[in-house]
């Protein structure tokens, strides 16, 4: 089944300690994002990946960290999470300006 | 600045009737424009996408406009179902040698029985 996967779903975590999300495709795209979504803000990119070691900042990168070193991952990492991280986390991947398919979400709680 | 803007930002209908959501853009190079549904707490799903040449596309009860020339979609739900209370979310691609998606804060319907 084609499909994008997010680990965790739920995370609860305290300020200052390093996690990362991961996510995976399993339909051979070349572009793939990560999103935040807070109440009110909508979807806010936060980092984006054209293909393997090609990525580049969105619209709100600050305190996250990225890496595509294969084209089916693409793993966001929180060197130091802090509360305003507090967020629904959304991965999505695509063809080259085709439609995103999004994973199920990480919703990420930082106390 | 590339913006996109929907409206309203939420709306509550009864099952049985239709209704419109409005997403207007300043995005340029323009691409295209899709619309998602996105249920509470899960990603985006695709609804419709439409380039610059069409007008309309339908996708069963969802129909998708386009006016490219006054930067204006809407979106047509008819006979809504239960199942429609979701967020409609307008995202606009602009193509200017990388794709960049443009996300509007979509507009939350409710259908009450």
């Amino acid at each position: 089944e084609a499909q994008v996967t997010q680990n965790p779903r739920y995370l609860i975590t305290v300020t200052g300690k390093k996690l990362t999300v991961t996510c995976s495709q399993n339909m051979n795209h070349e572009y793939m994002s990560w999103y935040r979504q807070d109440p009110g803000l909508g979807l806010r990119q936060i980092y984006y990946s054209m293909n393997v070691e090609v990525t580049d900042k969105g619209d709100v990168p600050e305190g996250y960290k990225v890496s595509r070193k294969e084209k089916r991952n693409f793993p966001l990492i929180l060197e130091s999470p802090s509360p305003n991280q507090t967020s629904l986390y959304f991965c999505a991947s695509s063809p080259w300006g085709e439609t995103q398919y999004f994973g199920p979400g990480t919703r990420l709680l930082v106390l | 600045k590339n913006q996109v803007e929907q409206s309203p930002q939420s709306l509550i209908i009864l099952e049985g009737k239709n209704c419109t959501l409005q997403c207007n853009y300043t995005v340029s190079p323009f691409s295209n424009l899709r619309w998602y549904k996105q249920d509470t707490g899960r990603g985006p799903v695709s609804l419709t996408i439409m380039t610059f040449s069409e007008n309309t596309k339908s996708n069963g009860r969802y129909t998708a406009t386009l006016d490219a020339d006054t930067k204006q979609s809407s979106l047509h739900i008819t006979a809504s179902q239960l199942s429609d209370s979701a967020s409609y979310i307008c995202v606009v691609s602009a193509n200017s040698g990388t794709y960049k998606y443009i996300f509007g804060t979509g507009t939350r319907l409710k259908v009450l029985a």
